[in-house]
């Protein structure tokens, strides 16, 4: 079945340092991958996406890298502020209806 | 608007008892889901309905029942509720039906303890 990895549980960084979150998944099936971010009491709230025809996709401060070929994502997230202390998670799409979630990573920002 | 509101927030059960957790969105979503949220662990999906009218197990399903009362509406049961379905349960709705955007919206979850 589906299953997506984390590589670190909790990641520590100084704040204005860039962080990177990586994410494994083992379908080669999965065809759209979202990172969401949970913030302590509250849901997952949606950061950005990519599709699998894409390797690279920006936002504000944030930027999803895609390698299909070895099924790896990553979130990095530039000049990482206090606010982005969360848990973040990557999620993958594989068809059909469902979303499968990873385990998460907790970010900490050092001040 | 609301979005996604779950209800309760906070309960508490006694093992054997049984209960319904609601959840409603106002974004005229097609697709709702429930998962639950284990310390140390993602989100599992417990079940999901496409559309009104149509459910489906998800990753983790015994023990529960879902109904999709109507395109807002998606309640998730627990029949008879044990310590092991003790948890964070979390709504999400995604609109889905193509476009570029099908991210899941969630609501604000019910924390479960069965005692």
């Amino acid at each position: 079945g589906e299953s997506v990895g984390l590589h670190l549980p909790t990641l520590s960084v100084q704040e204005g340092d860039n962080s990177i979150i990586n994410c494994a998944y083992s379908n080669s099936a999965s065809d759209y991958f979202i990172w969401y971010k949970q913030e302590s009491g509250k849901g997952p709230q949606f950061i950005i996406d990519i599709r699998s025809n894409m390797d690279k996709r920006q936002g504000q401060r944030v930027t999803v890298l895609l390698n299909k070929t070895v099924k790896h994502l990553s979130l990095q997230i530039a000049a990482t502020q206090p606010g982005d202390s969360a848990v973040y998670f990557c999620a993958v799409h594989t068809g059909g209806f469902k979303t499968i979630f990873g385990a998460g990573t907790r970010l900490f920002v050092k001040a | 608007n609301a979005g996604v509101t779950q209800t309760p927030k906070f309960q508490v059960l006694k093992t054997g008892q049984s209960m319904t957790l609601q959840c409603a969105q106002d974004m005229n979503h097609n697709s709702m889901y429930w998962y639950r949220q284990d310390p140390g662990m993602g989100l599992r999906l417990i079940y999901y309905s496409a559309s009104e009218g149509t459910t489906d197990k998800g990753e983790v399903p015994n023990g529960y029942n879902v109904s999709r009362l109507n395109k807002r509406e998606f309640s998730l049961r627990l029949e008879s509720a044990a310590p092991s379905q003790t948890s964070v349960y979390f709504c999400a709705s995604i609109p889905w039906g193509g476009g570029e955007n099908t991210e899941a919206f969630f609501g604000q979850g019910t924390r479960l303890t069965v005692v």
